[in-house]
C-alpha cells in the first residue's frame, strides 16, 4: 500500500518559514492536498492539487511537489498558524484509496 | 453556506452495529462526491470511503471493507455509513466531507468542507 511520511514534529519563530515535507514513492506523479487542523476542529483545506490554493487561505501558503518529496511552504508564519498539518494523496496503483500522511505537528516558538 | 451536521455517533459494543448519517445544506449535494474520513482519539486523519454524486463509485479502506456501508439519498441531501461488525479499533471521531471535485481517473480530489464529527466509541 502507499504510504506518505511526513516528519513529526517542526518549529519555527514567528515572521520566519516553515517548510512541512511528504514523501512518497514517485508522489510527483499525484496530486498532493494539504490540510490543517486546529486542536478541537474539523480540518481545513489549505493547498489543494499541488500547489493552488482555495480561496479564503493565505497567500503564505504554498505549496510543491516532485519527485518522492511535496512541501508545504508557510511564509511570514503567525502564532495562528500554529497546529497540525497533513498531507493527502489518491492511490489508485493497485486498488482505489485515500491516504493521509502521519501529520506534522507545526510548532510556532 | 456549506454545512455538514453527522449524527448517530456514541458507545457500542464490540460486533455491535452503527449508523452514522450525515445532513447537507447549503450546495447542491447531488451535485458533489462525500467521503467519510475518522480519526482516532490523539491520532491522525485516516480516510474511510468515498461515494461519488450518484452513487456509481464507490471506495473503502481495506480496514473496513466488508463491514461499513456508505450510502447517499440525495432527495434527503443526506450521506450514510452503516458500520457494522464494529471493533475497538474503530474508535474514533467521524467526519463527513465534501470532495470538491471527481477527477477524470474516477477518484476523488480533495475534500473542501468538513462536518464537525461524530464520535463512536466502541468499547465493552
Amino acid at each position: 500500500s502507499y504510504v506518505l511520511t511526513q516528519p513529526p514534529s517542526v518549529s519555527v519563530a514567528p515572521g520566519q518559514t516553515a517548510r512541512i515535507t511528504c514523501g512518497g514513492n514517485n508522489i510527483g506523479s499525484k496530486s498532493v492536498h494539504w490540510y490543517q487542523q486546529k486542536p478541537g476542529q474539523a480540518p481545513v483545506l489549505v493547498v489543494y492539487d499541488d500547489s493552488d490554493r482555495p480561496s479564503g487561505i493565505p497567500e503564505r501558503f504554498s505549496g510543491s511537489n516532485s519527485g518522492n518529496t511535496a512541501t508545504l511552504t508557510i511564509s511570514r508564519v503567525e502564532a495562528g498558524d500554529e497546529a497540525d498539518y497533513y498531507c493527502q494523496v489518491w492511490d489508485s496503483s493497485s486498488d482505489h484509496r485515500g491516504v493521509f500522511g502521519g501529520g506534522t505537528k507545526l510548532t510556532v516558538l | 453556506e456549506v454545512q455538514l451536521v453527522e449524527s448517530g455517533g456514541g458507545l457500542v459494543k464490540p460486533g455491535g452495529s452503527l449508523r452514522l448519517s450525515c445532513a447537507a445544506s447549503g450546495f447542491t449535494f447531488s451535485s458533489y462526491s462525500m467521503n467519510w474520513v475518522r480519526q482516532a482519539p490523539g491520532k491522525g486523519l485516516e480516510w474511510v470511503s468515498s461515494i461519488s454524486s450518484s452513487s456509481s463509485y464507490i471506495y473503502y479502506a481495506d480496514s473496513v471493507k466488508g463491514r461499513f456501508t456508505i450510502s447517499r439519498d440525495n432527495a434527503k441531501n443526506s450521506l450514510y455509513l452503516q458500520m457494522n461488525s464494529l471493533r475497538a479499533e474503530d474508535t474514533a471521531v467521524y467526519y463527513c466531507a465534501r470532495v470538491r471535485e471527481w477527477y477524470s481517473g474516477s477518484y476523488p480530489g480533495p475534500t473542501d468542507y468538513w462536518g464537525q464529527g461524530t464520535l463512536v466509541t466502541v468499547s465493552s
